[in-house]
């Protein structure tokens, strides 16, 4: 079955700089979500879009933003980039049928240098 | 916000024994608590979830409690394997605060499960 796509799954990348990562959901499926995971910490939620709207917000950095596209693939643009965001970046799909499980891709693994 | 508490931070168990793990939440509003095995390098994968209108649910070899009064669930694991090995995370949400909320989970701080041979 296909499942949650994320690009790249690695990115390294200098202080100041920035990045945008990419999300592909299970198809038919409208709502992608976004987390952050640090080492040895448990995933933080951070946005989340439905039908190509923000839906709901989490301990989402000014820095950050993200959108969802007609085709419901989403992208996270990461500005100003500190050492303290190198992290797992997981995204998340779910259907619009209760009671909703989230799918989870594999992540883009960040690191700041 | 929601708080979810989870241990053990480690449990270690030979094979074909018992595994349990446990949670509390703190808000009385969170109705879905799903949990998540999750192995290196890869995503959460959802094991078994549960909704607050149900107090036991099993699923082969896995099953989760939920004690709405104690705002507690346990997720117990029979006849381990070592392929049972990972990281295992409970969760919390409240549904019913619309739009997204079901996805918008609160994790525990997640139990290492290593199963010997």
């Amino acid at each position: 079955a296909a499942g949650v796509i994320q690009s790249p799954r690695h990115l390294i990348k200098e202080k100041r700089e920035t990045a945008t990562l990419k999300c592909y959901p299970i198809p038919r499926h409208d709502t992608v979500y976004w987390y952050q995971q640090g080492p040895g910490q448990d995933p933080q939620f951070l946005i989340s879009f439905y039908e190509k709207m923000q839906s709901d917000k989490g301990s989402i950095p000014d820095r950050f933003s993200a959108q969802q596209f007609s085709d419901y693939h989403s992208e996270l643009n990461m500005s100003s980039l500190e050492l303290g965001d190198s992290a797992l970046y997981f995204c998340a799909s779910s259907s619009n049928v209760q009671p909703f499980p989230l799918h989870f891709g594999n992540g883009t693994r960040l690191t700041v240098t | 916000g929601e708080n979810v508490e989870q241990h053990p931070s480690t449990l270690s168990v030979q094979e074909g024994d018992s595994a349990v793990i446990k949670c509390t939440y703190s808000d009385s509003a969170s109705n879905y608590f799903p949990w998540y095995k999750q192995e290196l390098g890869k995503g959460p994968q959802l094991i078994i979830d549960i909704r607050s209108n149900v107090g036991e649910k099993k699923d082969q070899r896995i099953a989760v409690t939920l004690n709405k009064t104690a705002k507690h669930f346990s997720l117990h694991i029979t006849e381990t394997q070592p392929e049972d090995s990972a990281v295992y995370f409970c969760a919390a949400s409240n549904g019913n605060a619309g739009g997204t909320s079901y996805g918008k989970l609160t994790f525990g701080q997640g139990t290492i499960l290593t199963v010997h041979p």
